[in-house]
């Protein structure tokens, strides 16, 4: 039984790229969320997507955008790389309707590092 | 301001010792959840708690949910050094939409052997 793969496990950029970060959810899981976790901090909430659309937005600006495709994995992108944008980015898989104690299944996240 | 604050952000002990970590809020959460993460790794789930004075045990693990679910705490008995990781609580306040889990920045364990 997979659970969550993301891809790439490492990337480096400079400023002003865009960037692709992907996401395959564990099976049996319909809905995807990403975090990104700054070096020393907890991950912080970036968005969830469930039905192809995004449900909820953390409080990050529009540079940050996502999809998710009929076969539930999911897309990262971020535009205008800013060296604060370097950190470790995680997304997280769940089963619609389980409410506020849904488990979050987590992949091993992609490394991304802004020269 | 931390909406979830963990203490102590760092520890260290000694193998076969016994250490409780602490999750604090001003909020109000339906449920809490406390993850490990391992370096290179994702955080991994090790319990949610839902109902206010519960308690959850997982082997050497002693998970308890405050009364008033504002706090939540983590007991080690026995530490080993498997234990090592960053311990991660995790919610979703009463006045946030369900789907949005917010993360205390960890407790970082160190158990020597």
């Amino acid at each position: 039984d997979a659970g969550v793969t993301q891809s790439p496990t490492h990337l480096i950029k400079t400023r002003g790229q865009q960037v692709t970060l992907r996401c395959s959810p564990k099976s049996g899981h319909d809905t995807v969320s990403w975090y990104q976790q700054a070096l020393g901090q907890g991950p912080q909430f970036i968005f969830q997507y469930y039905e192809e659309e995004e449900r909820q937005r953390g409080n990050f600006p529009d540079r940050f955008s996502g999809h998710q495709f009929p076969n539930y994995s999911s897309e990262l992108n971020v535009n205008a790389l800013l060296l604060g944008d370097s950190a470790l980015y995680l997304c997280a898989s769940s089963l619609f309707g389980q409410g506020d104690t849904q488990p979050q299944h987590f992949g091993d996240g992609t490394r991304l590092s802004i020269l | 301001t931390q909406l979830l604050e963990q203490s102590p952000q760092f520890l260290s002990i000694q193998e076969g010792e016994n250490l409780t970590v602490y999750c604090n809020s001003l909020s109000v959460f339906s449920s809490l959840q406390w993850y490990r993460q391992e370096p290179g790794e994702g955080p991994v789930l090790l319990v949610t708690v839902v109902t206010g004075g519960e308690v959850k045990k997982l082997k050497r693990l002693t998970f308890q949910f405050g009364d008033a679910r504002k706090d939540s705490s983590l007991h080690i008995t026995a530490a080993q050094p498997g234990d090592t990781g960053l311990y991660l609580c995790a919610g979703s306040p009463l006045w946030a939409g369900s789907y949005q889990l917010t993360f205390g920045k960890g407790t970082k364990l160190s158990v020597i052997p």
